[in-house]
């Protein structure tokens, strides 16, 4: 999507493991969201930015989900311990500047986990 | 938690027929936006609507808010094959105004 890229495309996991999805957004916008999207489904909310501060972690699914935006630019999200329920497509999304409608989405990570 | 329903979950028509879909929240929303996503694609916003009793228009598509603004349809006149694709309902709640709850979309297939 215009103004936000993702990376990696595509990641195949085991199990067990650890993984990190990036999120790279334009510079100079505030927010920025993540969503999960699973096979059939509509995206669902995981968590938002404004900046470098999460202020709300509500929709991720457990605590093998971490966030962060340290420098309130590029964001990541790390799952541990992937399990095979994580498999979804991951998206990040930033909205129109000074709203928070209209929402950019990126190409997003299909993340499949075996 | 709020809800967003949409119906149909899927649709397959003839390249020239209509098609409509529809979405209904649980609870009343502040505004109502669509998107819609390729195959293969991530969600591109296509509308946002505010008003109560709202209609907009982009060439073939129609775009409605309910009186109530809790219900919301999207309507295309003779579909073409471009037109493939899901296409999602999605809203905020009076309680939140930065989250978005999405509905399941409606994938529309259209035969050439």
């Amino acid at each position: 999507g215009a103004g936000v890229s993702q990376s990696p495309r595509y990641k195949v996991a085991k199990r067990g493991q650890d993984v990190a999805l990036r999120c790279d957004p334009i510079s100079g916008h505030v927010s920025l969201f993540w969503y999960q999207q699973a096979l059939g489904q509509g995206p669902e909310f995981l968590t938002y930015f404004q900046n470098e501060a999460q202020l709300d972690k509500s929709g991720l699914p457990s605590d093998r989900f971490f966030a962060e935006r340290p420098e309130g630019s590029v964001s990541t999200l790390k799952i541990q311990r992937t399990q095979q329920e994580d498999s979804a497509v991951y998206l990040c999304a930033i909205p129109r500047r000074g709203t928070y409608n209209e929402q950019f989405f990126g190409p997003g990570t299909r993340l499949t986990v075996l | 938690g709020q809800q967003v329903m949409q119906i149909p979950q899927y649709q397959h028509v003839q390249e020239g027929e209509d098609f409509t879909t529809y979405c209904n929240s649980s609870t009343t929303l502040s505004n109502i936006q669509w998107y819609k996503q390729r195959p293969g694609g991530h969600p591109v916003f296509l509308i946002q609507l505010v008003k109560s009793g709202e209609v907009k228009k982009q060439k073939r598509l129609t775009f409605q808010f309910g009186e109530a603004k809790k219900n919301s349809s999207l309507h295309i006149t003779a579909t073409q094959t471009t037109d493939v694709g899901t296409y999602f309902c999605a809203g905020h709640s009076g309680g939140s105004n930065y989250k978005l709850t999405f509905g399941k979309g409606t994938l529309l297939t259209v035969n050439p």
